[in-house]
């Protein structure tokens, strides 16, 4: 079975600096890596996800990640962090064989606290 | 438009009642999902359902059932609340036609059992 980390509970980043977030993974064969975001009181909004090919993901406002097969990390990066950024960031895996979403695993979550 | 949308928002309700929440989705997507978001934030997939085949979690109690009346909603009930049902439950939707998909959430409906 798959499972996904997040090894911090709390990410916080003067605004301006470059932000990561970090997701470790655990699947069997190539995995479906995906990065989302809640803001409060939202649900959860999908920002990007890697599949195959090139390893550096690009997503939406300024967001993008890197695969590392032989670490298996895909951890969230942005080069300059804006105040707005703060929210609560989900990783999650899916297992390629899965049709119906049952092993759609998301890890525990990581808040990101921009500071001015 | 809000691509997926749930009813009510809030649900406050009392123990051993029986309550539902609605679930919609406009973007024609063929399989939905109940997902239960506990107080640490953490998310744990409770069905999904491609308007064919129900997936259930097995860690689910018999309590909870989805109903779907059609392909473009998936209904959450619940018989005799516990406290412990308390939580924020999200819908979502996604294509089927592969895992590759991302799924697209509502912004959740939350239910305090008092």
């Amino acid at each position: 079975a798959q499972s996904v980390a997040q090894p911090e509970d709390q990410v916080n980043v003067a605004e301006g600096n470059p932000l990561t977030v970090k997701c470790t993974y655990s699947v069997s064969g190539n995995p479906y890596l995906f990065w989302y975001v809640q803001y409060p009181n939202r649900g959860l909004q999908f920002l990007l996800k890697y599949i195959t090919g090139d390893n550096l993901v690009k997503g939406s406002y300024g967001f993008e990640a890197e695969f590392n097969k032989s670490q298996t990390s895909f951890h969230l990066k942005k080069p300059s962090a804006l105040v707005s950024d703060s929210a609560l960031y989900f990783c999650a895996v899916r297992d390629p064989t899965d049709n119906y979403g049952q092993n759609f695993v998301f890890g525990p979550g990581t808040r990101l606290s921009v500071l001015p | 438009d809000t691509a997926v949308s749930q009813t009510p928002k809030y649900l406050v309700t009392q123990m051993g009642n029986d309550k539902s929440i609605k679930c919609e989705q406009n973007l024609g997507h063929d399989t939905m999902y109940w997902y239960k978001q506990d107080s640490k934030k953490f998310l744990k997939i409770m069905f999904s359902y491609n308007n064919k085949e129900l997936i259930i979690n097995e860690t689910v109690p018999n309590r909870f059932s989805p109903k779907s009346p059609d392909k473009a909603h998936l209904n959450l009930h619940i018989n005799s609340l516990e406290l412990g049902d308390s939580a924020v439950y999200f819908c979502a939707s996604s294509q089927v036609e592969g895992p590759n998909q991302p799924q697209h959430f509502g912004d959740g409906t939350r239910l305090s059992i008092l």
